[in-house]
């Protein structure tokens, strides 16, 4: 089945502890991408990449760092967590293709920071 | 960048068809119109896409007017499971694919 995994789905932690959420799809997309949503923001593109070992900064990519060494994977770090990084996590992924190509989305990651 | 203008909810009794109108008048000649939705807080899916043409899958179908300033997606039967924010995007200018998702129109279908 074609599929974005991420994982953990919930995660609890403290300020400055830091975490990795991980995101796998099986369908050899090129293009992976990850959101946050919040409440009365919606969902803000954070980093995303065009292909293995590129990648670049979204509208949101301050305190998150992400790499894609292998084509399926695309994690996103949180090298230091703070609470204004609480908030509901998407990872997405589309074949690559003048852009009309539809983006499959990852069930979320519901991260908290106290 | 185009944007759209949804309403932010609709009301749809089950069975029948659901009509989400979208306002996207500053649209340009090669921007997609895309349609995703999102159930409570789980991922967006994707629904269906169109440029200027009218377009069907078996989810839905998009009728886009022809100066392509609004579209609508049609759910022909509606059911109580399609109860969910559904969102009206073009695709921006540019290389990265990003979405930009607006606030959406909230479609509760009644039994």
């Amino acid at each position: 089945e074609a599929q974005v995994t991420q994982n953990p789905r919930y995660l609890i932690t403290v300020t400055g502890k830091k975490l990795t959420v991980t995101c796998s799809q099986n369908m050899n997309h090129e293009y992976m991408s990850w959101y946050r949503q919040d409440p009365g923001l919606g969902l803000r593109q954070i980093y995303y990449s065009m292909n293995v070992e590129v990648t670049d900064k979204g509208d949101v990519p301050e305190g998150y760092k992400v790499s894609r060494k292998e084509k399926r994977n695309f994690p996103l770090i949180l090298e230091s967590p703070s609470p204004n990084q609480t908030s509901l996590y998407f990872c997405a992924s589309s074949q690559q293709g003048f852009g009309n190509q539809p983006q499959h989305f990852g069930d979320g990651t519901r991260l908290s920071i106290l | 960048d185009a944007k759209t203008t949804q309403p932010p909810s609709m009301d749809c009794a089950e069975g029948r068809a659901a009509n989400l109108p979208c306002n996207h008048s500053t649209i340009s000649g090669n921007e997609y119109v895309y349609w995703y939705r999102q159930i409570h807080s789980q991922g967006p899916q994707y629904i269906i896409h169109g440029l200027k043409n009218n377009e069907t899958n078996e989810m839905a179908s998009l009728i886009i007017t022809e100066d392509r300033k609004s579209s609508t997606l049609i759910l022909p039967h509606a059911t109580l499971r399609d109860t969910a924010v559904y969102y009206c995007i073009v695709r921006e200018k540019g290389s990265n694919y990003k979405l930009t998702f607006g606030k959406g129109t909230l479609l509760t279908v009644n039994p």
